[in-house]
């Protein structure tokens, strides 16, 4: 039972260039979530989802793309690379009682 | 107003002793509530998730939740250097799809 898991680890971008964030769960969660968190600072939601085929943005949606064709997995897109995308960005499911993380892809836009 | 609210510290407390961390929110259908702890450079750890008015206790921690005054607190008794952390309060939104936001978090420091 791996949790959730996130890859990769660590990725620097150029401005302009794209790249997915992928997720995983093995927990069969309905709810995914994805936040960013600058240093220092709190965590704020991106996107989420409540099952395969459902998502919803969250605070600060623009500039990233979701999509859930599976309970497991839940992809985070981000389309032409800005530097304020730099960031942490962790993953989450969730059931009724409990909300697991990943350990998150940290990320740098140059 | 922001949606969870908390003091973003540093609240210092000598070892032993009991750490109180507070968390309002603004959505009052909110019905459910997570504690969690981040270690700096890690993912949030889950502590507690409570639901009920009152109290819920799980080892050293202490989850308290007042709906009517709409907020949740988390005491933590004989705290340990380790315990050194930034603690995050997020709450279940009410309605649509339930979203969970997050408070900036408060950061502890247990004082050996």
């Amino acid at each position: 039972n791996a949790g959730v898991t996130q890859t990769p680890k660590f990725r620097i971008l150029k401005i302009g260039q794209s790249m997915t964030l992928q997720c995983t769960q093995d927990m069969n969660h309905n709810y995914m979530y994805w936040y960013r968190q600058d240093p220092g600072m709190g965590l704020k939601l991106i996107y989420y989802s409540v099952g395969a085929g459902i998502t919803d943005k969250g605070e600060v949606p623009n500039g990233y793309n979701v999509s859930r064709s599976t309970t497991e997995d839940f992809p985070l897109r981000l389309e032409l690379a800005a530097p304020s995308q730099t960031s942490v960005y962790f993953c989450a499911s969730r059931s009724s009682d409990e909300q697991f993380f990943g350990p998150g892809t940290r990320l740098t836009v140059l | 107003q922001k949606e969870v609210e908390q003091n973003s510290g540093p609240l210092s407390v000598p070892e032993g002793a009991i750490a109180s961390l507070n968390c309002t929110y603004s959505d009052r259908g909110s019905q459910s509530f997570f504690w969690y702890r981040q270690y700096s450079g890690k993912s949030p750890e889950l502590i507690m998730f409570i639901y009920s008015n009152g109290d819920k206790e799980d080892g050293r921690f202490t989850a308290q939740l007042n709906k009517a005054s709409q907020y949740v607190s988390l005491l933590i008794r004989d705290s340990q250097p380790s315990d050194s952390a930034t603690y995050l309060c997020a709450v279940i939104n009410s309605g649509g799809y339930q979203k969970v936001t997050f408070g900036t978090g408060t950061k502890l420091q247990v004082i050996p």
